[in-house]
């Protein structure tokens, strides 16, 4: 069974700096899509950042850029500029490639509260 | 195009009680996923529903089950609910068709309090 390990529970940056969020992955496949989840506080879960596995390059959409390490099965977020709406859980799915098209059975990792101070 | 709706967003019920939870996925998404919440155990996939036929389904016992309706909106259904039912409950939908590239939009969730 796959698995999503998020060691970070909790991590703070100042406004405008970098942070790296942590994601390691168990799989024994090698078509699979890895994604990056953000939930503001009370309100709901939106899309950051996906990878295709089969893709060398890292995904990156505006500050937001991942290092995906297929071999070491390591999939960590960057956060570039952060600012105060940054402020969130982030979590780190998993979902395995099905060739019947299911878009769902999403493996989350436990979440990493990010919190952006001024 | 208005998003992933859920209903109640709020719910408490009592021990023993069922429940029936509610999702409108965005107009033109035939895929309807259910995600069950909670602080120790994190995010866990209940199912996915694709044109009416579940498609995918999760490690829960049969307690929960669910179903989709002709025009996408899916309903979840837990019996003889338990304490540690308490959870949020997200729905998610996407397109469906094509490989599992698709993208998943989350509603807000129903928040069940059992009591």
């Amino acid at each position: 069974a796959q698995t999503v390990t998020q060691s970070q529970p909790e991590m703070s940056v100042q406004e405008a700096e970098t942070v790296t969020l942590s994601c390691t992955y168990d799989t024994s496949e090698s078509d699979y899509y890895l994604f990056w989840y953000k939930q503001p506080p009370s309100r709901q879960m939106i899309l950051v950042i996906r990878q295709e596995a089969y893709k060398q390059q890292n995904a990156t959409e505006n500050r937001f850029s991942v290092n995906f390490q297929k071999a070491a099965k390591s999939f960590s977020l960057k956060i570039s500029d952060s600012q105060l709406g940054d402020a969130a859980m982030y979590f780190c799915a998993y979902r395995s490639e099905d060739y019947g098209g299911s878009q769902g059975n999403l493996i989350f990792g436990k979440g990493t509260k990010l919190s952006v101070k001024p | 195009k208005a998003g992933v709706t859920q209903t109640p967003r709020y719910l408490i019920k009592t021990r023993g009680q069922q429940v029936t939870l509610s999702c409108s996925p965005i107009s033109g998404h035939r895929s309807v996923s259910w995600y069950q919440q909670t602080p120790g155990q994190g995010l866990q996939f209940l199912f996915e529903y694709f044109s009416e036929t579940q498609r995918n389904k999760g490690n829960f016992p049969g307690r929960f089950s669910g179903r989709q309706f002709s025009n996408s909106r899916s309903e979840m259904n837990v019996s003889t609910l338990e304490l540690g039912d308490s959870a949020l409950y997200l729905c998610a939908s996407s397109l469906g068709g094509g490989r599992a590239w698709g993208e998943q939009f989350f509603g807000p969730g129903t928040r069940l309090t059992v009591l």
